[in-house]
């Protein structure tokens, strides 16, 4: 089964610093990998998904990027952090069971301050 | 993509069952339902899945009727550490894009 890790943890970063989330996935190849962020109390906004490596589509428009430069590796990135950036922050695996199932990481908590 | 629609908020009892509905009008010929559990700073994670009728495995029920318009998550005997977000999605096996709602909060209480 698929393992997803997610690094770091948590992370505080001030206002205009840049930002570089980690996803790393396990356990499958060529797969499906999102990153979605959680508000707190709300659910879960898909932000980018990915095919395939070098392929990303964003579903919202936002100061956030998103790379694959691995088949299992998925990169969140900011050139300059704004205070609603803050949040948690989830990647998530297509499962391979030929069912339309997500494998989550652990997720990383990222406050703007 | 199909809709969904839930109750924001639920509560319980410890030992009693919790059926938490979805309706999903839209719903696609090629459209699976899937139910996730969420825990407070963590990820969620798959609790059942189905296309029609029932499907249960050890840790829940689901019911579908033959409409499949909405969509019945049975929680048997809840217990505190049930206490979550617990989401319902609609989509098909083919594709890569799931939009989760906001949930339904269950609180369960001693």
């Amino acid at each position: 089964s698929q393992t997803i890790h997610q690094w770091p943890a948590t992370l505080v970063q001030p206002v205009g610093s840049p930002l570089s989330l980690e996803c790393t996935v396990e356990g499958t190849s060529n797969p499906n990998l999102y990153w979605y962020r959680q508000a707190a109390g709300r659910g879960l906004q898909l932000l980018f998904y990915s095919v395939g490596i070098g392929q990303i589509s964003s579903e919202v428009p936002q100061n956030l990027s998103a790379s694959r430069p691995q088949d299992r590796q998925f990169i969140l990135s900011s050139k300059k952090l704004l205070l609603s950036d803050s949040g948690f922050y989830l990647c998530a695996c297509h499962g391979t069971s030929g069912t339309e199932t997500q494998y989550f990481g652990p997720g990383t908590r990222l406050l703007v301050l | 993509l199909a809709k969904t629609t839930q109750p924001i908020s639920m509560d319980s009892y410890e030992g009693q069952e919790v059926n938490i509905t979805c309706s999903h009008n839209n719903i696609a010929t090629n459209d699976y339902i899937t139910w996730y559990q969420q825990f407070p700073s963590q990820g969620p994670r798959f609790i059942i899945q189905g296309y029609k009728t029932k499907v249960t495995n050890e840790v829940a029920s689901l019911f579908i009727p033959a409409d499949r318009k909405s969509s019945t998550l049975s929680l048997p005997r809840v217990s505190l550490s049930d206490t979550a977000v617990y989401y319902c999605l609609v989509g098909d096996t083919g594709g890569f894009k799931t939009i989760f709602g906001a949930g339904t909060r269950l609180f369960v209480k001693a």
